[in-house]
């Protein structure tokens, strides 16, 4: 059964580096998500991506937030400046329709 | 704006006893409603899904019916087994045309044999 990757699994950055977390979306699928979990809260919303540009976003994706599609099948979240407070599981989501959410195993980030 | 709110864990269950995860949410038009289960080192399934009112969703024993007039879409299992054991995630998509979805903060289940 087709799913979503990401790696890496796990990355560790000082604060104010940069990080590029890369997803490898269900092949046939159009829509595209970063979804992320602060640990013991709730897994927030960050961005939505299609036709190649951001269709919706989120108040916690400023501009240290990124996306890109650089080919026909990896999508990334690059963070510029990384904070205490982007340590996070981060999740991959794909969607043919923008109906159904296939989500990848996630990105566990620390930030020292 | 949208929000989901779910019961607090751990459950912590028997094998075969009944399971219950409350899930009531707050949004404008007609959302559709998800259940989505994460496993031990891995992303979020979906579990199963209902799109408008009265509507159950179920699949592998699990069972949610929307409920517009209480707001809530509770997740039930007449008998559960050991493999269940995760965290169980109540999600909305669409209330106010976003089609993010909107979580509520997990309950992890835990079933004992």
């Amino acid at each position: 059964e087709p799913e979503v990757t990401q790696t890496p699994s796990h990355q560790v950055t000082q604060m104010g580096q940069e990080v590029i977390l890369r997803c490898v979306p269900i092949s046939n699928h159009l829509y595209f998500y970063w979804y992320r979990q602060i640990l013991g809260q709730k897994v927030e919303f960050l961005v939505s991506f299609y036709n190649n540009e951001i269709s919706e976003k989120s108040e916690i994706f400023d501009d240290q937030f990124s996306v890109e599609r650089p080919d026909g099948s990896n999508f990334t979240l690059k963070i510029r400046s990384t904070k205490l407070e982007d340590s996070a599981m981060y999740f991959c989501a794909s969607s043919e329709r923008a109906d159904l959410l296939y989500f990848g195993p996630g990105t566990r980030l620390l930030v020292l | 704006g949208d929000s989901v709110t779910q019961m607090e864990g751990p459950v912590t269950l028997s094998e075969e006893a009944f399971l219950t995860i409350n899930c009531t949410y707050t949004a404008t038009g007609y959302p559709s409603l998800f259940w989505y289960v994460q496993y031990p080192g891995e992303g979020l399934q979906l579990l199963l899904k209902a799109t408008k009112a009265d509507d159950k969703g179920s699949n592998k024993g699990f069972e949610a019916t929307y409920r517009k007039e209480t707001t809530s879409f509770h997740l039930e299992k007449g008998s559960v087994q050991v493999s269940d054991s995760a965290v169980y995630f109540c999600a909305l998509q669409g209330g106010t045309g976003r089609r993010a979805l909107t979580f509520g903060s997990g309950t992890r289940l835990q079933v004992q044999p």
